[in-house]
C-alpha cells in the first residue's frame, strides 16, 4: 500500500542531544513537508522540499535541519539549539507538479519528549 | 497572503445533533480549500476539498462543506453527529503557486452521549 511512514512513534531525548526523525513515502510525490504541532496552536511549518536536493525554511525553522537526498526520504533533525522541542511532529507529502493546488497526505506522526 | 480562521477552538454537540464547524478564509486569488480530521495521536486525514468545481462538496464519513465566496467561508457540516466524530478538525487553504498549505488553528469536536 502507498503511504507515508514516520519512525519512531515515540522518541525520548535528553537535553543537549540532537535527534533525527524519519519520514519515508512511497507515493512518488515530489514535495515533502515537516510540521510541528503543539496543543492549541495548530500546525506550524518547519521545512519543506519541492524537489530532491532542495528545501526551504518554513515559519519555525530555527533549531531544526533537514536533508533531501532521495525523493522518498525527508529526515528532520532536532538540534540542541531548539529551545522547546517537546511536541508532536508530522510529515506530509504532495504531488503538486502540474497542479494548481496543494493537497497533502500525512504520516502518523512522531511524539518527541525531552527529558 | 492566504489565511484561515476557524471560529471556536472547542465545539460540543449531542449525539445525533447537527455538527457545524466554521472556517473563514482570506485569499487574494481563487482559493483551494480543505478540511482535515485528526484523531488523537494520529496524522491528519483528508475529509474533503474544494477545487473550484461544485460549491457544495461531499466528503467522507457523511461530512460536507459549502464554499461561499460572498462570505469567504467554507463551513463543515454533518446532519447527525456520531460518537466516532470526536476529533480535531483543521481547515486549510492552498497558497498561490500550490507550494504550501495554510492551516487554521483547529477545532476540537466533542460528542455528548
Amino acid at each position: 500500500d502507498g503511504g507515508i511512514t514516520q519512525s519512531p512513534k515515540y522518541l525520548f531525548r535528553k537535553e543537549g542531544q540532537n535527534v533525527t526523525l524519519s519520514c519515508e513515502q512511497n507515493l512518488n510525490h515530489d514535495a515533502m513537508y515537516w510540521y510541528r504541532q503543539d496543543p492549541g496552536q495548530g500546525l506550524r511549518l518547519i521545512y519543506y522540499s519541492q524537489i530532491v536536493n532542495d528545501f526551504q525554511k518554513g515559519d519555525i525553522a530555527e533549531g531544526y535541519s533537514v536533508s533531501r537526498e532521495k525523493k522518498e526520504s525527508f529526515p528532520l533533525t532536532v538540534t540542541s539549539a531548539q529551545k522547546n522541542p517537546t511536541a508532536f511532529y508530522l510529515c506530509a507529502s504532495s504531488n503538486n507538479r502540474g497542479s494548481s493546488y496543494n493537497e497533502q497526505f500525512f504520516g502518523p506522526g512522531t511524539r518527541l519528549t525531552v527529558l | 497572503a492566504q489565511s484561515v480562521t476557524q471560529l471556536g477552538s472547542h465545539v460540543s454537540v449531542s449525539e445525533g445533533a447537527l455538527v457545524l464547524l466554521r472556517c473563514n478564509y482570506s485569499s487574494s486569488v481563487p482559493p483551494y480549500l480543505f478540511w482535515y480530521v485528526q484523531y488523537p495521536n494520529q496524522g491528519l486525514q483528508l475529509l474533503l476539498k474544494y477545487t473550484s468545481a461544485a460549491t457544495l462538496v461531499k466528503g467522507i464519513n457523511g461530512f460536507e462543506a459549502e464554499f461561499k465566496k460572498s462570505e469567504t467561508s467554507f463551513h463543515l457540516t454533518k446532519p447527525s453527529a456520531h460518537m466516532s466524530d470526536a476529533a480535531e478538525y483543521f481547515c486549510a487553504v492552498s497558497d498561490q503557486g500550490a507550494q504550501k498549505l495554510v492551516f487554521g488553528q483547529g477545532t476540537r469536536l466533542t460528542i455528548n452521549p
